[in-house]
């Protein structure tokens, strides 16, 4: 099992690029979802899936969109990035929710 | 809407010496209730959970805590802190009411252990 896998690991765009951060799982999980982690802020929600073909915004959803077409993948595009995108991305999944998420490595963003 | 709250952003202790990790959170129904870790580079690995049941829970690397209903508290504690326990800690809640059954973290404690 590869558990949580996210790519790319390192990316750097220039303001009002558009790029979609990639995420999948092969544990057959229902629940997916994006966080993104600032500097003292901890994880924020950005979007959830609790299930193919349901997407739902979180707490910081602005300027990002999801769709969940498979159980496995669970994309997050940025539509025109922003400098105050800069971030480290997570994406995790869990069976039941209750249980614990599995988080993926991340992805360490840049917007310049 | 739930929330946790980490008390001390950073706290340092002794190789050999007790770990406390102060939790509290906030929820109008029974919560669900997590540790996880993030060791520098890498992605969050749980700990611990509780959701029902035994309110002492144990988890990894020889960590434990403690649901305190009364106290709305969630404390992490390990007897005799290792180096290898150098990392940062975050509490999280699923508010049990809600459908989604997301996480809610704290801010996060970074544990510094002095040799």
């Amino acid at each position: 099992n590869a558990g949580v896998t996210q790519t790319p690991k390192f990316q750097v765009l220039k303001t009002g690029q558009s790029m979609t951060l990639q995420c999948a799982q092969d544990m057959n999980h229902e629940y997916m979802s994006w966080y993104r982690q600032d500097p003292g802020m901890g994880l924020r929600l950005i979007h959830y899936s609790v299930g193919a073909g349901i997407t739902d915004q979180g707490e910081v959803p602005n300027g990002y969109n999801v769709s969940r077409s498979t159980t496995e993948d669970f994309p997050l595009r940025l539509l025109s990035a922003a400098p105050s995108q800069t971030s480290v991305y997570f994406c995790a999944s869990s069976r039941t929710g209750v249980g614990g998420y599995t988080f993926g490595s991340g992805t360490r963003l840049t917007v310049v | 809407a739930q929330s946790v709250t980490q008390l001390g952003s950073h706290v340092s202790v002794s190789e050999g010496a007790l770990v406390l990790l102060r939790c509290n959170y906030s929820s109008s129904v029974p919560p669900y209730l997590f540790w996880y870790v993030q060791y520098p580079n890498q992605g969050l690995q749980l700990l611990l959970k509780y959701t029902t049941g035994a309110t002492l829970v144990k988890g990894i690397n020889g960590f434990e805590a403690e649901f305190k209903k009364s106290e709305t508290s969630f404390h992490l504690t390990k007897p005799s802190a290792h180096m290898s326990d150098a990392a940062e800690y975050f509490c999280a809640v699923i508010d049990s009411g809600a459908g989604s059954y997301q996480l809610t973290f704290g801010k996060g404690t970074k544990l510094s252990v002095i040799p």
